[in-house]
């Protein structure tokens, strides 16, 4: 498996206000994903960061909403924009390592958006 | 729509028995199959994963998958307290798409 960080892990924010999330891994890994998980739900995914390409969104997610980047193979980041109540939520990035099929997730950002 | 389901619960079982988790998909041509197991306000830990019909054990966990009736489940044997968690069955469908859609969750207590 692989070290996953992301910051920052909670944060309470105002609406209309926005919050970068960022998620880094300790070796390189081929794919990396964002998902969300409302409140006593299961995990939707948002989108697939490629790297050096826009990322690939879901249906239902737009790149206005959620822009995410990833500059290296290690490191990627979702923005959160123009935050409402309806985006409190835990943000999960995940990988899957080079060579595997297998995706890890990382601790995650607790969002509340007063 | 490509769907995962399972079974909701709440799960109870005492403490040394069996727990049986189930989960159906839609998707006949998925190849990849996962089961996360979640304790409350962490994030999803990867305890089985399997590719091809039939069991796969890994110590007190073992994943079985049925291809043709679209089925997979986890049997969780000697379980214990500490297996108190939501399961989390999740599924690649295939294809150039590497994502996973992920079912609901099974909520399990294990009685002590």
């Amino acid at each position: 498996s692989a070290v996953i960080s992301q910051k920052p892990s909670r944060d309470i924010c105002q609406r209309g206000t926005s919050l970068t999330i960022q998620c880094q891994v300790d070796s390189q890994v081929t794919m990396m994903f964002w998902y969300r998980q409302q409140p006593g739900q299961s995990l939707t995914l948002i989108a697939t960061a490629n790297q050096g390409s826009e990322a690939t969104y879901e249906s239902g997610f737009v790149i206005d909403k959620f822009p995410i980047s990833r500059p290296n193979l290690t490191f990627s980041t979702l923005t959160v924009s123009n935050m409402s109540p309806e985006d409190s939520s835990i943000y999960l990035c995940s990988v899957e390592l080079a060579g595997g099929g297998t995706q890890y997730f990382g601790p995650g950002t607790r969002l509340l958006v007063l | 729509q490509k769907e995962v389901e399972q079974n909701s619960g709440p799960l109870s079982v005492p403490e040394g028995a069996i727990a049986s988790l189930n989960c159906t998909y839609s998707d006949r041509g998925s190849q990849s199959f996962f089961w996360y197991r979640q304790y409350s306000g962490k994030s999803p830990e990867l305890i089985m994963f399997i590719y091809s019909n039939g069991d796969k054990e890994d110590g007190r966990f073992t994943a079985q998958l049925n291809k043709a009736s679209q089925y997979v489940s986890l049997l969780i044997r000697d379980s214990q307290p500490s297996d108190s968690a939501t399961y989390l069955c999740a599924v690649n469908m295939g294809g150039s798409a590497r994502q996973l859609t992920f079912g609901s969750g099974t909520q399990l207590t294990v009685l002590p």
